[in-house]
């Protein structure tokens, strides 16, 4: 059964960082494009950013382009999302998500992280 | 980068009657060499994450009910759920993944 399991989320000031994870069990994790989503409280979903297979193609939405940066650990089954210079619009949960690799949708998807960016 | 707009933001609809909810992208995501738009659907229950329900604009997630069908091309699409169950209450978002990706802003389905 595939999981993906979030960490890392919490509370943090303006301009402080964060770095979430996403465990992932059930799949070849090394084959697939990975993916970060975010969802503002109350608010739709957000494409944030997706790594290849082998963690050497990243791309990201332009809004967040230089303060985030995606990466993965495929010895470790882990994905990863840094964050720097947080803003208060940065606050949602923060949901890892698995391609398909024939259709290439999002066909897995983790119960997500909530990142709080409060003073 | 493509825009996705969806109509209307919210409907309500009665139990056992047809919801129908449109999206349209700022360019064609149809993928001319083989022939598929790359368009997909997901529903979004309270407190869950999103499930895919539909890919290719019109083919159907396994284990999705068949009351839960896409059509379109281009840049016009329908989600239609032809006989609406109180489980279906949610929110629904189209997404292209054409190029690069884009989600739609939601439409929330209520019970009339």
């Amino acid at each position: 059964e595939v999981q993906l399991v979030e960490s890392g989320g919490g509370l943090v000031q303006p301009g402080g960082s964060l770095r979430l994870s996403c465990s992932a069990s059930g799949f070849t994790f090394s084959s697939y494009v990975m993916h970060w989503v975010r969802q503002a409280p109350g608010k739709g979903l957000e494409y944030v950013s997706a790594i290849s297979a082998d963690g050497g193609s990243t791309y990201y939405a332009d809004s967040l382009k230089g303060r985030f940066t995606i990466s993965r650990d495929n010895s470790k089954n882990t994905l990863y999302l840094q964050m720097s210079s947080l803003r208060v619009e940065d606050t949602a949960v923060y949901y890892c998500v698995k391609v398909d690799a024939v259709a290439g949708v999002f066909d897995y998807w983790g119960r997500g992280t909530l990142v709080t960016v409060s003073s | 980068d493509i825009v996705m707009t969806q109509s209307p933001d919210s409907l309500a609809v009665s139990l056992g009657e047809r919801a129908t909810i449109n999206c349209r992208s700022s360019q064609s995501v149809l993928y001319r060499s083989n022939n598929k738009n790359y368009l997909a659907w997901y529903q979004q229950k309270p407190g869950q994450p999103p499930k895919v329900l539909i890919y290719w604009a019109s083919t159907r997630e396994s284990g999705v009910p068949d009351r839960f069908s896409g059509s379109g091309s281009g840049t016009d699409f329908t989600l239609t759920i032809s006989s609406l169950q109180a489980e279906d209450v949610a929110v629904y978002y189209c997404q292209q993944y054409y190029s690069s990706w884009t989600f739609g802003q939601g439409t929330k389905v209520e019970i009339k």
